[in-house]
């Protein structure tokens, strides 16, 4: 079945530790992108990619980093340096050529510093 | 840039009633209107995409319409049931591929 696949489900972390959040699609699309979402808010968007090997910041990059190496995998970096990382991330994915291109989501990474 | 408003941010309704969640956005120009569902602690799945050139998407119970010009979007769902309680959430996306997102209604059905 095609999808996008996110991991860990549950991540806890120690302030001032690194951690990588993986998300790998099989749905062949162009564009990922990596969302927050906090407790009754909207999703915020921390960086996205249309192609491989180029990404862009997005609202909230301040202390994230990502790199786009392969076109299925799209994976998120939470440094050090971000202030309150706690939160629900959701990576998408959609087809960038397409104007009408849908947008598919993972199931969520859920991060909670200690 | 695109702001998306969604109103009410929480409903609650007897099972059975029929209902419209409202979508609005500040930029006409467009490409897509897009309606999700999210539950508890999960990810978002599609429920309707509407493109620009259309007024309205089916599917099942759930109509979305579409109105660029007035900048509204809405999403009725007939004969509600307890299962439909989740966060509905709309995004558009604009001409550089990036999609905006509403704060969601969250829907609660009583049995």
């Amino acid at each position: 079945d095609g999808g996008i696949t996110q991991s860990p489900k549950y991540l806890f972390r120690k302030e001032g530790q690194n951690v990588t959040l993986s998300c790998e699609q099989n749905l062949n699309h162009d564009a990922m992108y990596w969302y927050r979402q906090d407790p009754g808010q909207g999703l915020r968007l921390i960086y996205y990619s249309q192609i491989v090997n180029d990404f862009q910041k997005g609202d909230i990059a301040e202390g994230y980093s990502v790199s786009r190496e392969k076109k299925e995998s799209f994976p998120l970096t939470v440094t050090s340096a971000q202030k309150n990382p706690t939160a629900f991330y959701l990576c998408a994915s959609s087809i960038s050529w397409a104007r009408t291109g849908e947008l598919f989501f993972g199931e969520g990474s859920r991060l909670t510093v200690l | 840039k695109q702001e998306v408003t969604q109103i009410p941010a929480a409903l609650s309704v007897p099972e059975g009633e029929n209902l419209v969640l409202n979508c609005s956005f500040t930029d006409s120009a467009i490409y897509n209107l897009q309606w999700f569902r999210q539950d508890p602690g999960k990810g978002l799945t599609s429920l309707l995409l509407i493109q620009s050139s259309q007024r309205e998407q089916t599917s099942g119970r759930l109509n979305a319409s579409l109105d660029k010009s007035s900048g509204r979007s809405t999403l009725y769902i007939a004969a509600s049931q307890p299962g439909d309680s989740a966060t509905y959430l709309c995004a558009g996306k604009d001409n550089f591929n990036k999609f905006y997102f509403g704060s969601g209604t969250k829907l609660n059905v009583k049995p």
